[in-house]
């Protein structure tokens, strides 16, 4: 098993600009989240999914979109960035099947740089 | 708006000490408490605590819980150089899939 899965690892983006960041998992879970982390703020929580076709907000959701197509896949999508969203994100998976089911797995990590 | 406060901020320490780490939490229908730690990477998992009073050991780390106090303490025996890392705290409550978390203890072994 991969786990989860992040691309692309680095990434600059010009003010205005948008993009999607992937995030794949394969470990069936139901739950999937999306996570930026900055310093001295911990991870804070952007949107999160408890199954296909299921999302919600979080504590930062703003300028950011989501959608769950599928249980493996849950994109991040930045409609047009700002430099207040260069970040570290993070995308986690976890399953109500287990007997941990708050125990999020988390991906490597996307740095996100917006000038 | 669920909430979660570690403490300190951060700690410096020799090899061979004792360091405590702390967190509070303030989350509506508490579930889980959940320690992590990152070392420049992503998070990974070390302990969920969900019964009050009940240690969870591995090796030198143990954590325990106190669900009246609303807190939880991550100890370190004998630290190491490699246990230098952020230790961040998460709280699940009324959602599943979605944790709160503090600012995380920035902690640093010298040698």
């Amino acid at each position: 098993n991969a786990g989860v899965t992040q691309t692309p690892k680095f990434q600059v983006l010009k003010t205005g600009q948008s993009m999607t960041l992937q995030c794949a998992q394969d470990m069936n879970h139901e739950y999937m989240s999306w996570y930026r982390q900055d310093p001295g703020m911990g991870l804070r929580l952007i949107h999160y999914s408890v199954g296909a076709g299921i999302t919600d907000q979080g504590e930062v959701p703003n300028g950011y979109n989501v959608s769950r197509s599928t249980t493996e896949d849950f994109p991040l999508r930045l409609l047009s960035a700002a430099p207040s969203q260069t970040s570290v994100y993070f995308c986690a998976s976890s399953s109500v099947r287990l007997a941990s089911t708050d125990t999020q797995y988390f991906g490597p990590g996307t740095r996100l740089t917006v000038l | 708006e669920d909430k979660v406060v570690q403490s300190p901020l951060s700690l410096v320490v020799h090899e061979g000490d004792t360091v405590t780490l702390n967190c509070s939490y303030e989350v509506t229908n508490f579930r889980s408490l959940l320690w992590y730690k990152q070392e420049k990477k992503a998070p990974t998992f070390l302990f969920m605590l969900t019964s009050s009073g009940i240690e969870k050991k591995s090796g030198r780390l143990s954590s325990i819980l106190d669900k009246k106090e609303l807190f939880s303490i991550l100890n370190i025996t004998a630290t190491q150089t490699g246990d230098s890392a952020v230790y961040l705290c998460a709280g699940g409550g009324t959602s599943y899939g979605k944790l709160t978390f503090g600012q995380g203890t920035i902690l640093t072994v010298h040698p």
